[in-house]
């Protein structure tokens, strides 16, 4: 099972909206990511957790808030976002052990529009 | 300067054609890297981890070129279904850069 579960696959909200995307996935992974892609561009690493903890930041700003509950779960809290955070949100997962393969498995993404 | 360079394209090319994708990066520690495959609209799919020795899959070959910091990607024999944006990814076990990605199209 090489599958990377996100929900919802679409949402619409306005700025004073809050919302959370949510991403699953059961491979053992000890590694997971979110990355932001917007049209016609690739993918921006947002935030990296690794062994539940926050490792990476790429200086998102903090109405983007990124939570791992556990090693399967990683959700992405969103307050206050604007027009300009409309993108497709991606989640990704992998290995966390130099010796195994490294490759990151994508979700399908949440198609975030803010109005 | 960016961590992962491709060209954009878009290649235009007949079916059964070979194609060949460079992509170069800058960081010299990027351990990890790969193709990933996206269709319009659709999140990125593996297509095959590049590896120090060369490797193949079918009609795929990556290579990687640590000295010149980059990898390349082979396409033969084209088909229709190839037709999608390749990007390529350079990185370490935790943190992975895209290129901005190659648009091929096939012809009929």
């Amino acid at each position: 099972d090489t599958e990377v579960t996100q929900t919802p696959k679409h949402l619409v909200m306005g700025m004073t909206n809050k919302k959370s995307l949510k991403c699953e996935q059961h491979m053992g992974h000890r590694a997971m990511y979110w990355y932001k892609q917007k049209a016609k561009k690739p993918p921006e690493l947002m935030f990296v957790y690794s062994y539940e903890k926050l490792s990476i930041n790429e200086s998102v700003p903090s109405r983007f808030s990124p939570e791992c509950p556990n090693s399967s779960l990683l959700n992405l809290h969103l307050h206050a976002l604007q027009p300009e955070d409309s993108a497709l949100y991606l989640c990704a997962s992998s290995n966390r052990d130099r010796t195994l393969n490294t490759e990151a498995f994508f979700g399908q993404g949440t198609r975030l529009t803010v109005v | 300067r960016k961590e992962v360079e491709q060209d954009p394209g878009p290649f235009n090319v007949p079916e059964g054609a070979t194609v060949a994708f460079n992509c170069t990066y800058s960081n010299s520690a990027s351990q990890s890297f790969f193709w990933y495959r996206q269709d319009c609209r659709k999140e990125p799919k593996l297509l095959m981890s590049v590896y120090s020795s060369g490797n193949e899959d079918g009609r795929f070959t990556a290579q990687l070129n640590r000295a010149s910091q980059y990898i390349s990607l082979l396409i033969r024999d084209s088909k229709l279904s190839d037709s999608a944006t390749y990007l390529c990814v350079g990185g370490n076990f935790n943190k992975f850069y895209f290129g901005s990605g190659t648009k091929l199209n096939v012809k009929p």
